[in-house]
């Protein structure tokens, strides 16, 4: 069965902290994993997609990586503001799913001044 | 410019009684699918149109209809909505072919039965 498991489920940081958010997924056979922000009320905007070649991508302060082989991903969030203040969702697309999309739980961030 | 709109954001209506979320997109996709979030849950599938081919997903209830009279529109029937049913409905779109896999999610309707 296709699965995303995200963690942590929730994290508090200060403006201005670094934080990493975690993703492993099980879809097989891969074909991209997308992080999504997702502010309360709101629809998930897409931050990055990448494909099996691709291991980095960066959106402003934001910069997932990933490792097909390992079957992970990451997250991570620089000089965070406190607009960074969402729900994160990891989704992955298999190469065979017709573009359905297996949704993570995602991670509750919370940024404090 | 909004690519894919969700109309109303907010609908509230009473137990058992009919609603109709709409969606409109501005980007030609050929694909469009139907959500549904609960609180902290991730957003489940519940069918999508692949051009006028209409593909419901195993598990979504009877209660639940869709139409999609032309490529930009979609709507979501809600025949007899229950208190389980209140959630954020997210429309989102996609153009099969397309090397970004991008799919576009609209703002969602918050819908509330009481």
């Amino acid at each position: 069965k296709n699965q995303v498991e995200q963690s942590p489920q929730s994290l508090i940081i200060l403006e201005g902290k670094n934080c990493t958010l975690q993703c492993n997924y099980t879809v097989s056979p891969f074909s991209n994993l997308r992080w999504y922000k997702q502010d309360t009320g709101r629809g998930p905007v897409s931050l990055t997609i990448m494909t099996f070649s691709e291991n980095t991508k960066s959106n402003g302060r934001y910069t997932a990586t990933l490792d097909a082989d390992t079957k992970q991903s990451s997250l991570h969030i620089t000089a965070s503001q406190l607009s960074d203040s969402a729900s994160y969702i990891c989704v992955v697309s298999g190469v065979n799913a017709g573009n359905m999309l297996t949704f993570g739980g995602g991670t509750r961030l919370m940024v404090k001044p | 410019d909004a690519m894919v709109i969700q109309n109303p954001r907010y609908q509230v209506t009473q137990f058992g009684k009919p609603v109709t979320l709409s969606c409109s997109q501005t980007l030609n996709h050929n694909v469009m699918y139907w959500y549904q979030q609960k609180s902290s849950q991730a957003p489940k599938l519940l069918f999508h149109y692949y051009d006028k081919d209409f593909n419901n997903e195993a598990d979504t209830p009877d209660n639940f209809q869709s139409r999609r009279p032309n490529t930009s529109f979609c709507f979501l029937d809600i025949r007899s909505p229950g208190l389980g049913d209140a959630a954020m409905y997210l429309c989102a779109t996609h153009r099969t072919g397309e090397s970004s896999y991008e799919q576009y999610f609209g703002p969602g309707t918050r819908l509330t039965v009481t």
